[in-house]
């Protein structure tokens, strides 16, 4: 049970739309609709902004949105806004019950 | 609103035991799974394992020799026992609701493994 794999940081500019990966595996993204994101600001707990790839927890703005596509999943932000500068980790259902998070991908707003 | 909290204590001596309690508030325990998961300073998150509230359990394979997750539903709480903690086991412990993806969080709790 592997973590996933992330960049460790992406960037973009006010207004910008930007794209966090999360790669896995045929075990996990692969197999299974499992997939979410979380934003983590400092000294915050994470908070779920995808799960089951695409879906948005209710009231959550749609400049968050979610993809698969093979063993890779992806975030997409668009809009980009001074708030949304966070850590960004994914997870995905690993198989036999567990679960596998990413490394983390700091999102820097310029 | 249901809410969760961490709480126990904050310094764990090494080879000792960490024990966490997380009390949930504001709803039931009922149907659902509740989760520990670990953020040792400034790395990612690491899950733990969960529990049903009917007290089944499934525990991540690299901690499941020295994990132990437990349910009182009576006090609308769960808790979380490692064994054998060392200094790699300091993280931030969070509680969280559901298995596979968490919509509910607690503030999360530091534990510091030292002497």
């Amino acid at each position: 049970q592997s973590a996933l794999t992330q960049p460790a940081s992406v960037s973009g500019s006010p207004g910008q739309s930007i794209t966090i990966s999360c790669t896995g595996t045929s075990s996990d993204i692969g197999f299974y609709d499992l997939v979410s994101w979380y934003q983590q600001h400092p000294g915050t707990a994470p908070k779920l902004m995808i799960y089951q790839v695409t879906k948005r927890p209710s009231g959550l703005s749609n400049r968050f949105s979610g993809s698969k596509s093979g063993n890779t999943a992806s975030l997409t932000i668009s809009g980009l806004q001074a708030e949304d500068e966070a850590d960004y980790y994914c997870a995905s259902y690993a198989g036999s019950s567990t679960l596998v998070f990413g490394g983390g991908t700091k999102l820097t707003v310029l | 609103q249901v809410q969760l909290q961490e709480s126990g204590p904050g310094l764990v001596k090494p080879s000792e035991t960490l024990s966490l309690t997380c009390t949930v508030s504001g709803g039931s325990m009922s149907s659902y799974y509740w989760t520990w998961i670990r953020q040792p300073p400034g790395r990612g998150l690491e899950w733990i394992g969960y529990i049903y509230y009917s007290g089944s359990t499934t525990y991540n394979p690299a901690l499941k020799s020295r994990v132990t997750i437990s349910v009182d539903t009576s006090k609308n709480q769960f808790s979380l026992n490692l064994r054998s903690v060392t200094a790699a086991d300091t993280a931030v412990y969070y509680c969280a609701r559901d298995p596979w993806h968490f919509d509910l969080w607690g503030r999360g709790t530091m534990v510091t493994v030292s002497s």
